[in-house]
């Protein structure tokens, strides 16, 4: 067990919809970072939150965005669902700076029809 | 893209066998991490390797670094059936704190 809670761990949706997923990090992690890994585009780096702010974005929609809470909490919304944006979406948490690793969540399984 | 690149793709092996996956970067860092990823489930950490080390162990793990090829290997002695997974190797963090992950190689290890 990471100690990095996702939910929900699975998702069935349809196309246009929105949805929230939700990331816990690990107790006293204060960077969260979010990647999309699809069969075909391996582990893709979306957006990382530092202490509530946003540090670093990478290949992130338009149609998506996050945040994080002040209890460290985070949270990513996609909307105008695709059906290319099936995926699986991992949440991460590291401590902060420094070279520590990061520590995965189990995942949020999306799948929109 | 500043994405690693791991080799080979997939790799199938006898229990008992041992397993090499190599892993090319384009950018200097300051340290290499490997991650491993049984299907469907989250990224697991398994070491990591600072720039200013050559090699670095860990239990049946053996991790090298060269720099001036921008290479790492990952070694799996003696493989059992459970380390069937993919594996990673990421960089970073670096510019925008990013970590950045390699296309990964899907290791099979048949009883």
């Amino acid at each position: 067990d990471s100690g990095v809670t996702q939910t929900p761990k699975h998702l069935i949706t349809a196309t246009g919809q929105r949805v929230t997923l939700r990331c816990s990090p690990r107790s006293g992690d204060l960077s969260v970072y979010w990647y999309q890994q699809s069969l075909d585009q391996g582990l893709q780096f979306l957006i990382q939150y530092y202490n509530g702010e946003e540090r670093a974005k990478g290949n992130i929609l338009e149609r998506f965005s996050a945040q994080q809470f002040p209890d460290l909490h985070s949270e990513l919304n996609l909307s105008s669902l695709e059906l290319g944006d099936s995926a699986l979406y991992f949440c991460a948490s590291r401590e902060g700076g420094g070279t520590g690793e990061l520590f995965f969540g189990e995942g949020s399984r999306l799948t929109v029809l | 893209s500043q994405q690693g690149e791991e080799d080979p793709q997939a790799l199938s092996i006898q229990e008992g066998e041992n397993a090499t996956m190599n892993c090319s970067y384009k950018t200097s860092i300051n340290n290499l991490q490997w991650y491993r990823q049984n299907s469907g489930r989250g990224l697991v950490h398994l070491i990591l390797i600072r720039s200013n080390e050559r090699e670095k162990h860990s239990g049946r793990l053996r991790v090298t670094l060269d720099t001036s090829k921008k290479s790492s290997s990952l070694l799996i002695t003696a493989s059992r059936a459970a380390d069937t997974a993919s594996y990673f190797c990421a960089t970073g963090p670096g510019t925008g704190n990013q970590f950045y992950f390699g296309t990964g190689t899907s290791l099979t290890v048949i009883p």
